[in-house]
């Protein structure tokens, strides 16, 4: 069975720090590993996608995520907060047929 | 104009009435889902369909049904409404399955539904 494990709930950022957030997945086979962001009142927008080759994946509005086979982990960083980036984060892990869900980290920032 | 769409984008309903929530697709994708968002949980797959004759349940299927209308169109429905259905529904699409690639699913905006 897939599943996806986010640790953090809630995570409180000040404005210019960095972030990470953490993910780590179960999955029988070679993962198909995203991750998406929920702004308040949104839909979800996919931020990057891991599907195989270089571990370390660069995604839109300057997130990153490092996929670790030996740690099944897939955690999200960005190096410098900006107050738009207050949102949902939710990591995901999928094969051919469906995605599977963390149950999101909310990302607050603060000035 | 959005690549998927959703109506209605909020709907407040009472217990026992039926509800159908809708979404439709510009995008040309085989695959089609529906999800429930609840705080704390994420989101939890309902069904999912890979083309007009082929529907599937997903983890959370019970008190729901779907239609797929056509490729571009698969509704919801929730044939008595309880309140502990009350939840954001999103819809989402995703092309066929490729050799060496997953495609990502591409979400619509969501429906808020409550019932009281």
């Amino acid at each position: 069975a897939q599943s996806v494990t986010q640790p953090d709930i809630h995570i409180t950022v000040s404005e210019g720090a960095s972030l990470e957030l953490r993910c780590n997945y179960s999955y029988g086979a070679t993962p198909y590993l995203f991750w998406y962001v929920q702004s308040p009142g949104q839909g979800l927008q996919l931020l990057l996608k891991y599907f195989s080759g270089d571990t370390l994946v660069q995604g839109i509005k300057g997130f990153e995520a490092e996929f670790k086979r030996s740690q099944s982990s897939f955690n999200l960083r960005k190096p410098s907060v900006h107050w738009s980036d207050a949102a949902e984060y939710f990591c995901a892990v999928g094969g051919p047929y469906k995605l599977s869900f963390g149950a999101g980290t909310t990302v607050t920032v603060r000035a | 104009d959005a690549d998927v769409t959703q109506t209605p984008r909020n709907r407040i309903t009472k217990t026992g009435k039926r509800i159908m929530l809708e979404c439709s697709q510009t995008k040309g994708h085989d695959r089609m889902y529906w999800y429930r968002q609840d705080p704390g949980l994420g989101l939890r797959l309902i069904y999912y369909s890979f083309d007009v004759k082929d529907i599937n349940k997903g983890e959370i299927s019970d008190g729901y049904s779907v239609s797929r209308q056509a490729q571009a169109k698969f509704s919801l429905s929730l044939e008595s409404a309880i309140p502990n259905q009350t939840a954001l529904y999103f819809c989402a699409t995703s092309d066929s399955w490729t050799g060496g690639s997953y495609n990502e699913q591409f979400f619509g905006p969501g429906t808020r539904l409550t019932v009281l």
